[in-house]
């Protein structure tokens, strides 16, 4: 199976700061199969990024991927306050369909 | 706008079987461009995709190979609902469990449903 690696683990920055997450994939990918999630605490993981590079319904342009082969990138503009959460890729190039460790981003 | 709402038993004893259901509002279980998912999420393990069952003419199901002895996933169209069944659970099934929907040609997950946790305990 596709392992995706993600890095940092931890990302502390401030508010109005710019976040840049990366996920790198054992295999090369399409770039139509890498996803991205947040996920705050005691919630389920919500889409954010599909196709590596487009947004899901209702997500802000501050939040953008791109990204191809193995590498792939998450950046987030202008940290807000509701942006400090964890953030997942995924892989749907093959079964099974994997997801990263996560990154958290926290407040510094 | 499609939701996922989830119900089932928090604890579950060692041996016995897992079931969580997943009701659909918003979409069809016997859709033909979606398939709806069931992925855990541990401390230990972090989210893993367990399977899912799709409608394409006949009913179809794949299912992770980690879990692939133990696990059904079906469909019941009355309800316009899924339920996961997980036999002979061990601690090491402890998690909270998503269901999720992905659409056909994209296996992305969207929307999810809340999440259950699930403790495998005597």
């Amino acid at each position: 199976e596709i392992v995706l690696t993600q890095s940092p683990g931890t990302l502390s920055l401030s508010p109005g700061e710019r976040a840049t997450l990366s996920c790198r994939a054992s295999e090369r990918l399409s770039s139509r199969y890498l996803a991205w999630y947040k996920q705050r605490p005691g919630q389920a993981p919500r889409l954010l990024i599909y196709g590596a590079s487009n947004r899901a319904t209702g997500v802000p342009d501050r939040f953008s991927g791109s990204g191809s082969g193995t590498d792939f990138t998450l950046t987030i503009g202008r940290l807000e306050p509701e942006d400090f959460a964890v953030y997942y890729c995924q892989q749907y190039h093959s079964s099974p369909q994997t997801f990263g460790q996560g990154t958290k981003v926290e407040v510094k | 706008q499609v939701q996922l709402q989830q119900s089932g038993p928090g604890l579950v004893k060692p041996s016995q079987t897992l079931s969580v259901t997943c009701a659909i509002s918003g979409d069809s279980v016997s859709s033909t461009s979606a398939a709806w998912n069931w992925i855990r999420q541990s401390p230990s393990r972090g989210l893993e995709w367990l399977g899912r069952t799709y409608y394409r003419s006949k009913w179809h199901n794949d299912y992770a190979e980690s879990v692939k002895s133990r696990i059904t996933i079906n469909p019941d169209t009355s309800k316009n609902q899924f339920s996961l069944h997980l036999n002979s659970v061990t601690p090491e099934d402890t998690a909270v469990y998503f269901c999720a929907r992905d659409r056909a040609g994209w296996d992305y997950f969207d929307p999810w449903g809340q999440g259950t946790l699930v403790t495998v305990s005597s």
